[in-house]
């Protein structure tokens, strides 16, 4: 199957302070990308969808400044969290589709865990 | 509004055995795609098995298999020969067809006895 990198696995960092978080699609390009939040023991909360070339669409209640998403070319999609503050917390995950008109599955990263001090 | 509802937070099983995970889901859609995905404590999101709701043939990937019932809007999961590995998170996923975004359950956690 296709295979979606995400790094880092994991990232500690201090209150006040930005982390990128980088999604790549190795064996295929992916025209759409999603990114997810995940609280522990809890399901997938959609976060914004990025199309390659285009502005990301976020979802209701997701702050755009703060979740900066850059979907710069057909295999990368970056996350940047803006001044991470403690409740910024969480486990991200990407995920990546190459057609979705056509290609109705989902792959997806392995996830980052994010402890913002 | 598009929702996917597992009732079940947790359920156990031994080992070769056979469980079945629920799943219901709200729609006014006619075409669409469903699925179950699988989060082992690694965390990596896995597929198990599709189904497009055009078709009244439940899908089957060796041991997983679904009872997709269209009219009742219910697609539950059913795991034969239950294997330790099996041991994870279990996520029902809806999406409707040629539009962008998958809609998740709130999970089942799957505990295998050995």
């Amino acid at each position: 199957g296709a295979v979606v990198s995400q790094h880092p696995s994991r990232v500690i960092c201090k209150s006040g302070t930005s982390v990128k978080i980088e999604c790549r699609s190795l064996d295929f390009q992916a025209t759409t990308m999603f990114w997810y939040r995940q609280f522990p023991k809890q399901s997938l909360m959609l976060m914004a969808t990025s199309n390659e070339g285009s502005k990301a669409t976020y979802e209701q209640g997701v702050e755009k400044d703060k979740f900066l998403i850059n979907h710069a070319s057909l295999t990368l999609s970056t996350l940047t969290v803006t001044s991470a503050h403690p409740e910024d917390s969480s486990f991200y995950i990407c995920s990546a589709s190459a057609d979705f008109a056509t290609n109705e599955k989902l792959f997806f990263g392995s996830g980052t865990q994010l402890s913002v001090l | 509004a598009q929702t996917v509802t597992q009732s079940q937070p947790e359920m156990s099983v031994q080992e070769a055995e056979t469980v079945t995970l629920s799943c219901t889901y709200d729609t006014s859609e006619s075409d669409y795609y469903l699925f179950w995905y699988k989060q082992p404590p690694s965390r990596q999101m896995i597929l198990v098995i599709r189904q497009e709701a055009y078709k009244q043939q439940n899908a089957t990937e060796n041991r997983f298999s679904v009872n997709f019932q269209k009219a009742a809007k219910s697609f539950s999961l059913k795991i034969s020969d239950s294997q330790l590995g099996d041991a994870a998170m279990y996520f029902c996923a809806y999406r409707v067809y040629n539009f962008n975004k998958f809609y998740f359950g709130s999970g089942t956690k799957l505990n295998v006895k050995p």
